[in-house]
């Protein structure tokens, strides 16, 4: 059965250092999104990607978030300068082309932890 | 804007046991309805949705759940829970146009033996 790929599972980084998290949609999806889950808490939505450019993005995602689609087939959350409130779960999700009957397929989670 | 509510934090049940998982949502427009599952350490499965259509729908693993229009609500329920059912569980949705999900916070369902 196919599925939505992150890597890694876990990461560690410093406050202030870059990280990109890794996600593989499934093939013939074309909507993509980024969820986060801070531990203990509800899964907030962060942004949604089609056709190669962000089609909605939630107050959460300001200009230290960026995603990318850079190949075709790996689309990338990148976080500019981390801080410790970034410490969180986070989700890549992918949905087919709108047939206004499908559902999002989740990722199993980056674990990002900022020391 | 659309909102999620789950009431109950943690439900403790025997196995067994039936149990309801609350969920209630406010939107200005029609939405669609979802279940998420996340069982420990791993990523959100969907259980059930609701698009349109009858108001009772039927999900994986025995559960099923009621769409109640008036009452904004969309509880799960299963008749007989079993130990492997403890997870945490998701109400979401997401309205017809927007897709992205808003979600609640979650219930931890715990089936004790």
């Amino acid at each position: 059965e196919p599925e939505v790929t992150q890597t890694p599972s876990h990461q560690v980084t410093q406050m202030g250092q870059e990280v990109i998290l890794r996600c593989v949609p499934i093939s013939n999806h074309l909507y993509f999104y980024w969820y986060r889950q801070i531990l203990g808490q509800k899964v907030e939505f962060l942004v949604s990607f089609y056709n190669n450019e962000i089609s909605e993005k939630s107050e959460i995602f300001d200009d230290q978030f960026s995603v990318e689609r850079p190949d075709g087939s790996n689309f990338t959350l990148k976080i500019r300068s981390t801080k410790l409130e970034d410490s969180a779960m986070y989700f890549c999700a992918s949905r087919e082309l709108d047939r206004q009957r499908t559902e999002a397929f989740f990722g199993q989670g980056t674990r990002l932890t900022v020391v | 804007a659309q909102s999620v509510t789950q009431l109950d934090s943690q439900v403790p049940v025997f196995e067994e046991a039936p149990v309801e998982l609350r969920c209630n949502y406010s939107s200005s427009v029609s939405v669609y309805l979802f279940w998420y599952v996340q069982y420990p350490n791993q990523g959100l499965q969907l259980l059930l949705k609701y698009l349109s259509g009858s108001t009772l729908v039927k999900g994986i693993n025995g559960f099923e759940a009621e769409f109640n229009k008036s009452q904004t609500s969309f509880h799960l329920r299963k008749p007989s829970v079993h130990i492997c059912d403890t997870a945490e569980y998701f109400c979401a949705v997401s309205d017809t146009g927007r897709r992205a999900l808003t979600f609640g916070s979650g219930t931890r369902l715990q089936v004790q033996p």
